[in-house]
């Protein structure tokens, strides 16, 4: 089964700043989808990046960029410019490539705070 | 486009009683829809996926006699609590997926706004 692990439950960011936040998962297969997912106060969730496991090139999104790192099973986010509305709880995610009705995995989020 | 919607956003309701929570796909059809349930400051646990026209499967140490799910359309699932207790006060989520290729080529769900319940 897969595994989805962020250590790190909360992380503080000066705003202007840049942050990095770090997941790591476990699976024995070779294509798989991977996601960042942000929750604000509302708890909607948001997709802020996707990355494709084949696709060596890094995604980016805006501000957002990840550092995909197939070997080492590792998938972070950085996020440049640290806004006050960044201040949410992320969550990254997992899901093979069974297609779109398998279960996405995910971890235990971390809750990011943003000082002015 | 891929605009998930949840009815109520919110619902008090007394214990013993038993609430249902409508999920719908707006603007794509769903093949699968998820239900999730979520505490404060803790991750999403999956209870159940639902494929249109079949049963739910549903996740380990989830009671399917409590948590009902129907899924009668490609655009509309339905998690009903039954005879809720306050232990079953929650936020529920739920995420609808589709294997069209104009909707999803990243097998991405799309998620809902949430369902807050509280059950005196």
């Amino acid at each position: 089964a897969q595994t989805v692990t962020q250590s790190q439950p909360e992380m503080s960011v000066q705003e202007a700043e840049t942050v990095t936040l770090s997941c790591t998962y476990d699976t024995s297969e070779s294509d798989y989808y991977l996601f960042w997912y942000k929750q604000p106060p509302s708890r909607q969730m948001i997709l802020v990046i996707r990355q494709e496991a084949y696709k060596q090139q890094n995604a980016t999104e805006n501000r957002f960029s990840v550092n995909f790192q197939k070997a080492a099973k590792s998938f972070s986010l950085k996020i440049s410019d640290s806004q006050l509305g960044d201040a949410a709880m992320y969550f990254c995610a997992y899901n093979g490539i069974a297609g779109a009705n398998s279960k996405l995995t995910f971890g235990k989020g971390i809750t990011l705070s943003v000082r002015p | 486009g891929a605009v998930v919607s949840q009815h109520p956003s919110r619902v008090i309701c007394k214990s013993g009683t038993s609430v249902k929570i409508e999920c719908r796909s707006l603007d794509f059809q769903a093949t699968t829809m998820f239900w999730y349930r979520q505490f404060p400051k803790q991750s999403l646990m999956l209870m159940a996926t639902s494929n249109e026209g079949s049963k739910a499967t549903y996740e380990q140490g989830v009671e399917k006699d409590k948590f009902l799910i129907n899924h009668a359309s490609l655009t509309l699932s339905t998690l009903t609590v039954t005879s809720a207790h306050p232990e079953d006060s929650s936020f529920y989520i739920c995420s609808a997926s589709s294997t069209g290729a104009n909707v999803n080529s990243y097998n991405e769900q799309f998620f809902g706004p949430g369902t807050r319940l509280t059950v005196l």
